[in-house]
């Protein structure tokens, strides 16, 4: 079963604008990751917040999260064509496997 | 450094036969994880091992699926019998340590054919 549920499905943006996803789940939860991928490159993964933590911030990306809604955003600022990838939200609950929404589909053209 | 790796890439099977995926996690990498992912889909967790210790096996879809990592380190992912549900993308990742917040390193991926 899926933990987390990402919206939208997809979005299409042009270089140079944001671009924002969302994840929601449903229990609770000892920290949020982000993951791209690609077909290049895999799964990789992007940030990683905790559950006592409500934002951080690594280059270009922005992780909220808010556990009293069970939500999470990663916004992606200033896109670039080289984003276009599946994101996906994976929550780690006992500490060992990671569970994976369905993800966003980002496309940006240039 | 090598990443994770695992071969074969590609592989295409006929239904009833039974097949072995490999993963070469990153040396000493602690954990190693399986996961299936489905077309569309999020990678979904098969099972989980600490060093040679297979501690999670709750994901396993059927008794046809079987994995082991004899000595820690490589694994092997052995599916019998193989249905046509079977198509997937096997995603195997490792970590340096085992608990919670660790981040997971991925390798490319098996895709399974099942004809």
């Amino acid at each position: 079963s899926q933990q987390g549920e990402e919206d939208p499905q997809a979005l299409s943006i042009q270089e140079g604008e944001n671009a924002t996803m969302n994840c929601s789940y449903k229990t609770s939860i000892n920290n949020l990751q982000w993951y791209r991928q690609n077909s290049g490159r895999g799964l990789v993964h992007l940030i990683l917040i905790r559950s006592n933590e409500r934002e951080k911030h690594s280059g270009r990306l922005r992780v909220t999260l808010d556990t009293s809604k069970k939500s999470s955003s990663l916004l992606i600022t200033a896109s670039r064509a080289a984003d276009t990838a599946s994101y996906f939200c994976a929550t780690d609950q006992a500490g060992t496997a990671l569970i994976f929404g369905k993800g966003t589909t980002l496309s940006v053209s240039s | 450094g090598a990443g994770v790796s695992q071969s074969p890439r590609y592989k295409v099977a006929k239904r009833g036969q039974d097949v072995a995926l490999r993963c070469d996690p990153i040396s000493g990498h602690v954990s190693l994880f399986w996961y299936q992912q489905a077309l569309g889909q999020g990678p979904e967790f098969l099972t989980y091992f600490q060093n040679e210790a297979q501690l999670d096996k709750s994901g396993l879809p059927s008794d046809r699926f079987f994995a082991e990592r004899p000595e820690g380190s490589v694994s092997t992912l052995k599916i019998q019998r193989t249905q046509q549900e079977d198509s997937a993308v096997y995603l195997c990742a490792s970590s340096l340590w085992a608990g919670t917040g660790v981040e997971q390193f991925f390798g490319p991926g098996t895709r399974l054919t099942v004809l």
